[in-house]
């Protein structure tokens, strides 16, 4: 059973940087796995930030980066605003074909 | 631009089985594949699984003994199926259209909710 982790919670300051992870709960993150980011309000469908690493989807400001640091896919916000306050989610794509969210992580801008 | 849009009923009596259809408007079925999501109230996102433009399926490994999804190209829709539900199934069902060549589902459907409740 893969496992995909997420900081359950983070918390950043109105302009500050922030960096959340996404990782294998055995294992690495490497490219091979297209890990792709979604943004989630209360009430709303997700909508994806970053797809296949660190593309940024059309609309997206470029404060929203992807990477891989280390052993894990990695969603860097610079300059973080108020209205980035939401759920992020993670997705990795598996060579079966299947797919597999993270627990997502709730960033607080306070 | 491609819009998705799900339907079907809102409450499921334990044991029976969840059907939920998603039409596809301002776009082609081809070459995407059509993915469902489901989202249980104040949890996370769970990758259901998702039917090829081919007719190919791939499902969740936890799912997939009560998971059918189908497709009906003649009419922009595909569908869902989750036998034998419980409470647990009980969730915000999104569809969804992924992009294979680019890793991205990349227009979602704005979701609807089915309790499993008798």
């Amino acid at each position: 059973q893969t496992v995909v982790t997420q900081e359950p919670s983070f918390s950043v300051s109105p302009g500050g940087t922030v960096t959340l992870t996404c990782g294998l709960s055995s294992g690495s993150v490497s490219t091979s796995y297209h890990p792709s980011w979604y943004q989630q309000t209360p009430g709303q469908a997700p909508r994806t930030l970053i797809y296949n690493t660190n593309s940024r989807s059309s609309g997206v400001p470029d404060r929203f980066s992807g990477s891989i640091l280390g052993n894990k896919a990695a969603l860097t916000i610079t300059g973080a605003q108020a209205d980035d306050e939401s759920d992020y989610y993670c997705v990795l794509y598996m060579d079966s074909g299947i797919r597999v969210f993270g627990g997502g992580t709730k960033l607080t801008v306070l | 631009q491609v819009q998705l849009q799900e339907s079907g009923p809102g409450l499921v009596k334990p044991s029976e089985t969840l059907s939920l259809t998603c039409t596809v408007s301002g776009g082609s079925i081809s070459s995407y594949y059509w993915t469902w999501i489901r989202q249980p109230p104040g949890k996370g996102l769970e990758w259901i699984g998702y039917i090829f433009d081919s007719g190919s399926t791939n499902y969740n490994p936890s799912l997939k003994s009560r998971v059918t999804i189908s497709l009906d190209t003649s009419k922009n829709q595909f569908s869902l199926k989750l036998s034998s539900v419980t409470a647990a199934d009980t969730a915000v069902y999104y569809c969804a259209r992924d992009f294979p060549q680019y890793y991205d589902m990349d227009v979602w459907g704005k979701g609807t909710t089915v309790t499993v409740s008798s």
